[in-house]
């Protein structure tokens, strides 16, 4: 069963602050996705990473930065964090190839991060 | 800009009552259609997905959809709903060959026993 797993469940930071978000899975998936989730708005596509070191934007990549050194592994950056980003974020993973966006994706529990 | 919508955001049913979930999508060309649920306290998981072939789709748990091209819609439907089906529903959509997979705004369905 694929595990993606999310360092953290909660977290607490300052206005300002750069915060690193961590997710990492265990079965060699290609495509790995950061969405945030807020009530009324659904998912929506922060960055996504097809492989190693490739990165795209997504819906909403404004104050947000990613890194993929490794193919498991998939980090969010906030470089200055802001009350708006108040949010819950999702990890997700998928074998989809590259643009065929057919096989199911595989999320981790998520992050709830508040920003004061 | 593709867009897909969920049309209650809130739905409350007794055990046992019938259930449709609706969901429209903006996109014209050949799609993907899937639905995702969200049980309290765990992750997102797929419920049923629809790419070609016979409209009416079957997932797990006693869920079906039914795509109807010329509406542009994507219905979840269960004929009997249990108290353990309470959950956020989504609706998502992408593009045949499209860069991203658009999720509507979810629905909350609370089923009372």
């Amino acid at each position: 069963d694929v595990k993606v797993t999310q360092s953290s469940r909660y977290l607490v930071k300052r206005t300002g602050e750069k915060v690193f978000l961590e997710c990492v899975q265990d079965m060699d998936h290609e495509n790995m996705f950061w969405y945030r989730q807020d009530p009324g708005l659904g998912l929506r596509l922060i960055y996504f990473s097809y492989d190693v070191k490739m990165k795209e934007k997504g819906d909403i990549p404004e104050g947000y930065s990613v890194s993929r050194e490794k193919k498991e592994r998939f980090s969010l950056i906030l470089e200055s964090a802001s009350t708006n980003q108040t949010s819950m974020y999702l990890c997700a993973s998928s074998q989809t190839r590259y643009r065929e966006w057919r096989s199911p994706l595989h999320f981790g529990n998520g992050t709830r991060l508040t920003v004061t | 800009a593709q867009s897909v919508s969920q049309h209650n955001h809130h739905v409350i049913l007794s055990e046992a009552a019938s259930l449709e979930l609706g969901c429209n999508y903006s996109y014209g060309g050949t799609v993907n259609l899937f639905w995702y649920v969200q049980y309290p306290g765990q992750h997102l998981q797929l419920l049923l997905k629809y790419f070609s072939g016979d409209p009416l789709v079957k997932g797990i748990k006693g869920f079906e959809a039914e795509f109807i091209k010329s509406k542009f819609s994507f219905n979840l439907r269960k004929p009997s709903v249990q108290w353990s089906d309470t959950a956020e529903y989504f609706c998502a959509v992408s593009r045949e060959y499209g860069n991203k997979l658009v999720f509507g705004a979810g629905t909350i369905l609370r089923v009372k026993s």
